[in-house]
């Protein structure tokens, strides 16, 4: 079937430090892949995406490849800030392929120190 | 504000009631879809509409949970005889069918607990 597998959580970090989220997927054909972000109390937001092979999805400092060969979507900031804390969630999509669902990971919390 | 809206956005419930949710999605957006998402785990995908009809429905959603969209812009979903394993965020998306990525925009969400 399809699935999401996300780096299991909580993350703590200090301010400025580099993030990594690893997530790797299982589909039948080429999927879209996402990461979505949930702050605090609010619902969830798109971050990034990608649709095909080598895309590279960023936003607000965040950066993810979709790497076909290892049937990855790595999340990963470079200096994270406390304002970056919040549940992230990889998921893919596979619009075209039969079903327009999106298939979630389970998140990672991430949490960020002055 | 255009984004999706959700009413209520809590809601408390005896076990065996009835409960209905409502999901305004962004106006132009001609697909809505219903997730449930529980404590610690990622949304799970219920059922999804393109304009009026509703054309995915997962194995979650048992006989007790029924989704209507009838003029292809709001929906609601309703869960018959809850039960306390219902308790969980009900979430809704839309998205507009010509998007290549189907980005899914999110509301949200209705919390509900079953006591």
């Amino acid at each position: 079937g399809n699935s999401v597998t996300q780096m299991e959580g909580p993350v703590t970090l200090s301010e400025e430090a580099f993030l990594t989220i690893n997530c790797t997927y299982t589909a039948t054909g080429y999927p879209s892949l996402f990461w979505y972000v949930q702050y605090p109390g609010e619902g969830l937001q798109l971050l990034l995406k990608a649709t095909k092979a080598d895309d590279k999805g960023s936003n607000k400092g965040f950066e993810a490849t979709y790497r076909k060969e290892t049937t990855s979507f790595h999340l990963e900031k470079g200096s994270v800030q406390v304002s970056d804390s919040a549940v992230y969630f990889c998921a893919l999509s596979l619009t075209g392929l039969g079903s327009e669902k999106l298939v979630f990971g389970k998140g990672t919390k991430l949490t960020v120190n002055p | 504000d255009t984004g999706v809206s959700q009413d209520p956005r809590h809601k408390i419930t005896k076990r065996g009631q009835n409960v209905t949710f409502r999901c305004d999605p962004i106006s132009e957006h001609n697909r809505l879809y219903w997730y449930r998402q529980t404590l610690g785990q990622g949304p799970e995908f219920l059922t999804y509409f393109q304009n009026e009809a509703q054309l995915e429905k997962s194995r979650l959603l048992s006989d007790r949970f029924s989704a209507e969209r009838p003029k292809g812009s709001f929906s609601t979903l309703e869960i018959q005889r809850t039960e306390q394993g219902d308790s969980a965020m009900y979430l809704c998306a839309s998205s507009l069918r010509t998007s290549v990525y189907n980005e899914q925009f999110f509301g949200p969400g209705t919390r509900l607990t079953v006591l």
